[in-house]
């Protein structure tokens, strides 16, 4: 099946800094979900982007599917403690199943 | 969107035993979701779980050791066989509601 690669594997930001995330594929995606996961949680959706170059934003969170729909990006602006936990991206394959990349832990210093 | 029972939370079990995790929807879904976490990790797709028929499941993982039912359009279980500690992860399941997935709560299994 098709993997997504998923950078950086470990952010730690000071407080009021910003935070991307970025997942890369060799192949074109179909969509792409994102997912936040906080420490001793589940994973919750955040968004899907489908169109080639669409993006979306979400108060402080940007999200950008690239023109080739081989890449996509979260972005955080101003990081504040509540951002904290682990951030997936996800393609959807056939059969409506998730394949998760490898997740950015994101730790916010106050 | 909906909303999953997950039930246990966590257990930890001996080696040799089996353990059963439940999910409850409270609407009607097609398609049910496991996944397992290990420790630090990602999650990975086990099976797949369609009502009325036999649960398709990912390489690597095999009904033997993850037998799967699905009796109705709002319940699955999943049983984790013949533990051994390996197979300590947090197991989830999961449902696709309008664009998105949602998840249950987990399940945290120690195996000792």
């Amino acid at each position: 099946g098709q993997q997504v690669m998923q950078i950086p594997q470990y952010q730690h930001v000071q407080e009021g800094e910003d935070f991307t995330t970025y997942c890369n594929s060799s192949t074109t995606l179909s969509n792409i979900q994102w997912y936040k996961q906080r420490p001793g949680g589940h994973p919750v959706f955040l968004i899907q982007l489908v169109k080639s170059g669409e993006v979306k934003k979400q108060k402080r969170l940007t999200f950008q599917f690239g023109e080739a729909k081989k890449n996509s990006s979260l972005h955080i602006t101003a990081t504040q403690t509540t951002d904290v936990g682990t951030y997936f991206c996800a393609d959807m394959e056939y059969g409506n199943k998730l394949v998760f990349g490898a997740g950015t832990i994101l730790r916010v210093k106050s | 969107s909906a909303v999953i029972s997950q039930k246990p939370s966590r257990d930890i079990c001996q080696r040799g035993t089996s353990l059963t995790i439940q999910c409850q929807v409270d609407s009607q879904v097609t398609m049910m979701f496991w996944y397992r976490q290990q420790p630090g990790q990602s999650l990975t797709l086990i099976a797949t779980a369609n009502q009325g028929s036999e649960a398709t499941y990912e390489s690597g993982f095999v009904i033997d050791k993850f037998p799967i039912s699905r009796p109705n359009l709002t319940f699955s279980t999943l049983t984790v066989s013949n533990m051994s500690p390996e197979d300590s992860s947090i197991y989830l399941c999961s449902v696709e509601t309008g664009g998105g997935y949602t998840f249950g709560s987990g399940t945290r299994l120690t195996v000792v």
